[in-house]
């Protein structure tokens, strides 16, 4: 339902590479955020955006880094990818979708990483 | 940051049972949201309840803003209810999210 894209949805990559994981949203909204997940575990913040060319560090450290060009989109990348960085991201937005509704979280499905 | 903690971790019921799952959170927040995240990863949100009770279908949260807990009912428990449910804090302009280590639950046929 949502409308919030992440690509590529697996990716196994050797260690070196640099990789960007591209997240987009349809919704217009100002907020974005990625998170990192590990399996059966809680989702950690890396990085959010208040809107065009805000960006921020999240509480956890993160060797990665993001951009936020447009509104829509919200990419993030890697510039040399490790095994430690074998994990789930996840992208979200905060806003509202319809009349009458809240400030609510929408994610993306996650793009899972494996670095061999 | 604002921590976050949920009970039971694991959660078995068999289907029909109706549950109850807590978020104690640490600080004075002016958001709160119950995810449900699938088998597959997605994570979808239940609800937006910073403080009260909202119902929808078999479903129910409230809050106790005061007391700095909220809770999530299921009823009637299907086996789609399966996953892990998160709870989630705000407390400036949505800023940041602290996440809660999440509810495992798994229903059985």
């Amino acid at each position: 339902e949502a409308d919030i894209y992440q690509t590529p949805r697996y990716l196994v990559i050797g260690t070196g590479k640099k990789i960007t994981l591209e997240c987009s949203q349809t919704m217009g909204h100002d907020k974005m955020y990625w998170y990192q997940q590990d399996p059966g575990m809680e989702l950690h913040l890396i990085h959010y955006s208040y809107g065009v060319n805000s960006t921020e560090k999240g509480d956890l450290s993160s060797e990665s880094t993001v951009s936020r060009i447009r509104t829509e989109h919200f990419p993030l990348t890697l510039e040399s990818a490790r095994p430690s960085h074998t994990s789930q991201y996840l992208c979200a937005s905060l806003g509202r979708r319809g009349r009458g509704s809240t400030d609510t979280q929408y994610f993306g499905p996650g793009t899972r990483l494996t670095v061999l | 940051g604002i921590q976050v903690e949920q009970s039971p971790p694991d959660l078995i019921l068999q289907e029909g049972a109706n549950s109850t799952l807590r978020c104690n959170f640490s600080d004075s927040v002016n958001n709160l949201q119950w995810f449900h995240q699938n088998p597959w990863g997605q994570l979808i949100n239940l609800f937006y309840i910073p403080s009260g009770t909202k119902q929808n279908g078999r479903l129910s949260a409230t809050t106790v803003a005061t007391e700095r807990y909220s809770l999530l009912y299921i009823s009637s428990s299907q086996t789609t209810d399966s996953g892990v449910y998160f709870c989630a804090v705000s407390r400036n302009n949505f800023n940041k999210f602290y996440f809660g280590s999440g509810t495992k639950l798994n229903v059985k046929p």
